[in-house]
Parts: C-alpha cells; structure tokens; sequence
C-alpha cells in the first residue's frame, strides 16, 4: 500500500491565480516525481527530486516550480494558472535505490482552469 | 517523448476469460512495473519486475520480465468486471527516468 498523499483531489480556479499541489509522502523516499497526464494519454514528467533541496527539470515543459525542504514534501507551485495548465497532475516517489525500484502514485490532482 | 510500445491497445472481453498483454521496448531495463489505472485516479502498482526471465503473481495477475531484458507480458486470469481500465508498464533503466507504455484500454463484459 503506497502512503502518499496529494491535496487537492479536485480545484476549479480562475485565470490568473496563483496556485499549490501538495504532495506528501511518509515512505522515507528520497526520489519524488510530478507528472502531467491528460484524459487517457501518457503521463509527462515535469519535475523531480532526488532529495532534500534537489530539484530538476522533466522532459516536458512546464511553467510549474516546486520545492523540496523536507523529505516528505515536494509541492507544485504555478505562479499564474491558464486553461493550458487544465489537467490532471500526479505525485510520485521512489526509494534512491540501484535495485528494487517501485514508483509508487499519488491519487492525483485534477485542475480546472476558467 | 520515448515510449513502450504496448498491445494490444484496448480489448473487450467476456467476463471469465484470460488476458494477455505485452510491452515492448529498444532498450534494456533493469525494472519493469506493470499499472492499473482508473479514471480520474492515479496509477497503481500491480507487479514489480527486477530480473529476467523473472515470474512473478498478484492474485489472477501474473506478469514475467523478458529474457531479452526488452519485453515484458502481463497476463490476467478469470476476468470480473472490476478489472475494467488502463493497464500499462513502465521500464526503469536505473536513472530517474521511467518511460512508460501507451497503455492497454480493458473492458469486460459481464
């Protein structure tokens, strides 16, 4: 059973506003994800963290930023939401292993932009 | 960006039959993980795959790594209608990236 957390499940906001996914985990993962996945399609890295003050860049664009300061936290920041950013957002985490990997998911924040 | 390629890409099937699917890649990975997800919901870890040729069950699931290290298959035994949704893998080559599968859409008839 994966114990990680994300909040809101839903958010309905409007054009402009200044916006925070939480994500928490309390499996002592050094690695966290945040995906980007529209209605039935693949899922697009945008940002991760191999641990405390480590942030980098995913393969997809995003106009996002996160923080890492605690282990268990890693939340996503969008300074001024556009309907572009409409879509489902998922937090992931990993142990920093060479071996034994399991990406374990958050049960998702979908947002609405108006 | 890099995906598995993934088939079938969706299937109705009766309730009672077995399923097979199966992800396929041009590179070598040293994990395979195998998801179901639900709309709206986030993915959920099935099985786990760490060596090749490697078997492993979750229940009515059995998934197996590839000898080759590029494949992996996903086998459902004895359908319910509860298994309805996306299944898809992911390969892990031991960075911080996993790519993942175009999935395979399952719907059962009841």
């Amino acid at each position: 059973e994966a114990d990680i957390y994300q909040t809101p499940r839903y958010l309905v906001i409007g054009t402009g506003k200044k916006i925070t996914l939480e994500c928490s985990q309390t499996m002592g993962h050094d690695k966290m994800y945040w995906y980007q996945q529209d209605p039935g399609m693949e899922l697009h890295l945008i940002h991760y963290s191999y641990g405390v003050n480590s942030t980098e860049k995913g393969d997809l664009s995003s106009e996002s930023t996160v923080s890492r300061i605690r282990t268990e936290h890693f939340p996503l920041t969008l300074e001024s939401a556009r309907p572009s950013h409409t879509s489902q957002y998922l937090c992931a985490s990993s142990w920093n292993s060479a071996t034994n990997e399991k990406l374990f998911f958050g049960s998702g924040t979908q947002l609405s932009v108006l | 960006g890099q995906q598995l390629n993934q088939s079938p890409q969706s299937m109705f099937i009766q309730e009672g039959e077995d399923v097979s699917m199966n992800c396929t890649s041009s590179s070598i990975f040293n994990t395979w993980l195998w998801y179901k997800q639900d709309p709206g919901e986030g993915p959920v870890l099935l099985i786990a795959l760490y060596k090749a040729g490697e078997l492993t069950s979750n229940g009515r699931l059995t998934a197996q790594f590839g000898t080759t290290r590029k494949d992996s298959f996903l086998n459902i035994s004895a359908s319910i209608p509860s298994d309805v949704g996306i299944y898809f893998c992911a390969g892990h080559a031991g960075t911080y990236k996993y790519i993942f599968g175009t999935g395979t859409r399952l719907k059962v008839l009841a």
